[in-house]
């Protein structure tokens, strides 16, 4: 079925890097843009970057210009969130959704959530 | 960035209730907003879209309306499964911003 799949989240120290990926299935992956949304605990929903579906066009929430970047691979169906200088107000479970391509910019798919920590 | 503000925060109804929760954009979205609900452990789930859609496998007790900058989802007949918390998102700009969610308690 149509699903997503994130990875690559764990504890990390202030400052450090981290790798999040996501794995698409089902569906015709590069026909689609993407979002990682994350919940830090306690708080509510906060949009983290966005890639366009060719990949040639991203955007940020000001919280993470500069330090986390947004990329994809369609060869793959794999999506990935380039995490540098992590911050404490950083820990969240990460989520991967997609965009159904209707107006509006909804998520219609989401996977099921990858932790991370970052603590010292 | 378009700021959401959503109202209340939290509430608590009863089985059978009709309950609304109401979201404000900061600027005119026209019918660009989307409602989600939240559970613990759980991905959010995409239950209106463009304001007054609603997505596929939502039950019908689930409604959206509004546009411009005043937005409105109703549960027409409020079920323990949908004890939970709800967010209005607005999908007109390229940054997609939340509101700060609606717990809904049972």
């Amino acid at each position: 079925q149509v699903q997503l799949v994130e990875s690559g989240g764990g504890v990390v120290q202030p400052g450090r890097s981290l790798r999040l990926s996501c794995a698409a299935s089902d569906f015709s992956f590069n026909d689609h843009a993407l979002y990682w949304v994350r919940q830090a605990p306690g708080k509510g929903l906060e949009w983290v970057a966005r890639i366009s579906s060719h990949g040639n066009e991203d955007h940020y929430a000001d919280s993470v210009q500069g330090r986390f970047t947004i990329s994809r691979d369609n060869s793959k169906n794999m999506l990935y969130l380039q995490m540098n200088s992590l911050r404490g107000e950083d820990t969240a479970v990460y989520y991967c959704a997609r965009d159904p391509g209707a107006p509006g910019r909804a998520m219609d798919v989401w996977g099921q959530g990858t932790t991370v920590a970052v603590s010292s | 960035d378009i700021q959401m503000t959503q109202s209340p925060s939290s509430l608590s109804a009863s089985v059978g209730d009709r309950v609304t929760i109401t979201c404000r954009a900061s600027q005119i979205i026209y019918n660009q907003l989307n409602w989600y609900q939240k559970t613990p452990g759980k991905a959010p789930k995409l239950l209106i879209y463009g304001a007054t859609s609603l997505q596929s496998g939502v039950p019908s007790r689930f409604s959206g309306s509004g546009s411009g900058t005043e937005f409105t989802l109703i549960i027409s007949s409020l079920q323990p499964a949908d004890s939970a918390s709800y967010y209005c998102q607005q999908g007109y700009s390229y940054f997609p911003t939340f509101g700060g969610g609606t717990k809904v308690e049972i």
